[in-house]
């Protein structure tokens, strides 16, 4: 059962346009994290929201917690071709070593 | 910096191979993953071990077992390979997020490179 579901799972742009992807589930989670996959690498940390509410922003990159801890949205100001790349949130649960990750979003910079 | 490391990038099998993934992190992590990812369906977590010894399944065991023996090597095992197990496995490791039973931090998850294993 996949319990993190994103959207869109492809999205492609122009370069300098904004973006916003979704990660959205049923359950409550603890903390939320991003991640961000390069071809023939694994998948490295952006950022942890832990606060329902929460908003992070990373330069270009704004990430926000959803109130009620379920959701989470990232947003892309000016997206550049380095933003290329498989974007993959994360949901953590309290005393649960695991995560869950969602589906993931492919997201295209066209220069 | 941490580093994880996969034994192979690539590697083909045939069909009812026994196959051997090997995983080593550099930063003495407690706890060790094995993901496989397939396109639209993210990372599902296969197993995970949370100490030498110790392991728990994950979402989807079936067709793999794990060896760890030491703290820095997760080994992933695919008895008898087959053809639906084609894909790309991800080795992660991190500290513990929680001290008897109490939330110490939300901690990273470490990957390394993958292998893309295909099982002709």
């Amino acid at each position: 059962t996949q319990l993190l579901e994103q959207s869109p799972q492809f999205l492609s742009i122009q370069e300098g346009e904004n973006l916003t992807v979704y990660c959205n589930s049923s359950s409550v989670f603890s903390s939320l994290q991003w991640y961000r996959q390069e071809p023939g690498e694994g998948p490295v940390l952006l950022v942890t929201v832990v606060t329902g509410g929460e908003v992070k922003k990373l330069k270009r990159l704004t990430f926000q917690f959803g109130d009620a801890r379920k959701d989470s949205s990232l947003h892309i100001t000016a997206a550049q071709p380095g933003d290329t790349g498989l974007y993959l949130c994360a949901g953590a649960r309290l005393g649960n070593e695991k995560l869950t990750f969602g589906t993931g979003t492919r997201l295209t910079i066209i220069p | 910096d941490v580093k994880v490391t996969q034994s192979s990038r690539y590697l083909v099998k045939r069909t009812g191979e026994k196959v051997f993934l090997e995983c080593v992190q550099d930063m003495d992590h407690e706890n060790m993953f094995w993901y496989r990812q397939d396109p639209g369906l993210g990372l599902r977590l296969i197993y995970f071990s949370y100490d030498v010894k110790m392991k728990e399944k994950g979402d989807i065991p079936e067709g793999y077992s794990v060896s760890r023996e030491k703290k820095e090597r997760f080994s992933l095992i695919l008895e008898s390979a087959s053809t639906n197990q084609t894909s790309m496995y991800l080795c992660a490791s991190s500290f513990p997020s929680t001290l008897a039973g109490v939330l110490i931090r939300t901690d990273t998850q470490y990957f390394g490179p993958g292998t893309r294993l295909t099982v002709l």
